[in-house]
């Protein structure tokens, strides 16, 4: 059982450079969503999508970007990473009217 | 906005010995998810809990939906070395996403 997969698991960037943290899952889930996880800060979200062709902004959204294709890929851009994105960052699915979220295993992203 | 505090932030105890965190928020919610990260791993749901008031056990897990519902605790009985990880609290409103708490960072002394 596959679950959520994500890649990289890890990844070391340039300052300046993009990248994509891929994100699939094989649970027919409705719901996506990518956290990233800092020190004594719990996991904060950065973008969601309800549904194939719909995202919306979480709590920390800025210098990321998002798309939802389909309902399995969702993934995650950094179009000019800086060293404040340093983090560890999960990706969870979830089914419409189910509470549980589902997370991979994270991408660990070192920008220097 | 809404303001959720998880503690304690860490505990360091012997094996066999029993753990306690908990979780407040500002706002009222209708679910409190209890969930566990071992290390190098994504987080893992260890307890639901749908009703205030309702207090559910998982083995030597015990954990409570507060009857404000505005909190929320986690027990561990007996703690053993495997218990070692980060606990989160994750209270939730139908149809939102989830909100995590900071986290407890346990660490068990065999």
């Amino acid at each position: 059982n596959a679950g959520v997969t994500q890649t990289p698991k890890f990844q070391v960037l340039k300052t300046g450079q993009s990248m994509t943290l891929q994100c699939a899952q094989d649970m027919n889930h409705e719901y996506m969503s990518w956290y990233r996880q800092d020190p004594g800060m719990g996991l904060r979200l950065i973008h969601y999508s309800v549904g194939a062709g719909i995202t919306d902004q979480g709590e920390v959204p800025n210098g990321y970007n998002v798309s939802r294709s389909t309902t399995e890929d969702f993934p995650l851009r950094l179009l000019s990473a800086a060293p404040s994105q340093t983090s560890v960052y999960f990706c969870a699915s979830r089914s419409t009217g189910q509470t549980e979220a589902f997370f991979g295993q994270g991408t660990r992203l070192t920008v220097v | 906005g809404q303001q959720l505090n998880q503690s304690p932030q860490s505990m360091f105890i012997q094996e066999g010995e029993d753990v306690s965190m908990n979780c407040t928020s500002s706002s009222i919610f209708n679910t409190w998810l209890w969930y566990k990260q071992d290390p190098g791993e994504g987080p893992v749901l260890l307890i639901a809990l749908y009703k205030a008031g309702e207090l559910t056990s998982n083995g030597r897990l015990t954990a409570q939906f507060g009857i404000t519902r505005k909190d929320s605790f986690l027990n561990i009985s007996a703690s053993i070395p495997s218990d070692v990880g980060i606990y989160f609290c994750a209270p939730n409103n139908a149809g939102n996403m989830l909100t995590f708490g900071g986290g407890t960072r346990l660490m068990v002394k065999p």
